[in-house]
């Protein structure tokens, strides 16, 4: 079965670069969900879109954003990086409703030197 | 704030033995209870997940116990295996409202099964 694809898998940014992750939903998943992951961290809630419309934020900071495109995959922009900004990014995707299950991709690795 | 408060933060557990995660939580909204499973460098996988209106549910070698009134949940792990070596996730969720599907994750607890 189709999982929720993510790329890149890694990255190396140097500080105040700008870094794009993309992120493709499974398969009729109208709902996407971005969270992050610092080393030994839970995963922390960003931001999420349903029908392309954002329809939750988190703590995602300024320098951040993020889209939901006609095709339903999303784009995680990072400006400005930080040191503290190196993390593991999930993208998640689910039929949007109660109940259903939301489904993890495999992160994106992002390094900030 | 950290709405989940999950123990322990880590566990060791021999071979054949249980394996029991708490979890608990503050917000009386929250619908679901899932626990999520990691292995290093891998994304959240669904374990089980269970709603309010059940007490107990279980899938195969893994039980979710529910306590509404105690708003706690815990995943007992029976028969654990080398291969159950994993960060544990609880991570409750609304399934109404405008966080709906927003995951609240715990802090983790990471199990250790050696032979």
């Amino acid at each position: 079965a189709a999982g929720v694809i993510q790329s890149p898998r890694h990255l190396i940014k140097e500080k105040r670069e700008t870094a794009t992750l993309k992120c493709y939903p499974i398969p009729r998943h109208d709902t996407v969900y971005w969270y992050q992951q610092g080393p030994g961290q839970d995963p922390q809630f960003l931001i999420s879109f349903y029908e392309k419309m954002q329809s939750d934020k988190g703590s995602i900071p300024d320098r951040f954003s993020a889209q939901q495109f006609s095709d339903y995959h999303s784009e995680l922009n990072m400006s400005s990086l930080e040191l503290g900004d190196s993390a593991l990014y999930f993208c998640a995707s689910s039929l949007f409703g109660a109940g259903n299950t939301i489904y993890f991709g495999e992160g994106s690795w992002l390094t900030v030197v | 704030q950290q709405q989940v408060k999950q123990s322990p933060q880590s566990l060791i557990v021999q071979k054949g033995g249980i394996s029991i995660i708490n979890c608990a939580y503050e917000n009386t909204a929250f619908d679901y209870f899932p626990w999520y499973q990691q292995f290093p460098g891998k994304g959240p996988a669904l374990l089980i997940a269970i709603r309010p209106d059940v007490s107990e549910k279980k899938e195969g070698r893994f039980t979710i116990s529910f306590n509404k009134s105690a708003k706690q949940f815990s995943l007992h792990i029976m028969d654990s295996q080398p291969g159950d070596s994993a960060t544990y996730f609880c991570a409750p969720w609304r399934g109404r409202g405008s966080t709906l599907g927003r995951l609240y994750f715990g802090r983790g607890t990471q199990l250790t099964v050696w032979p």
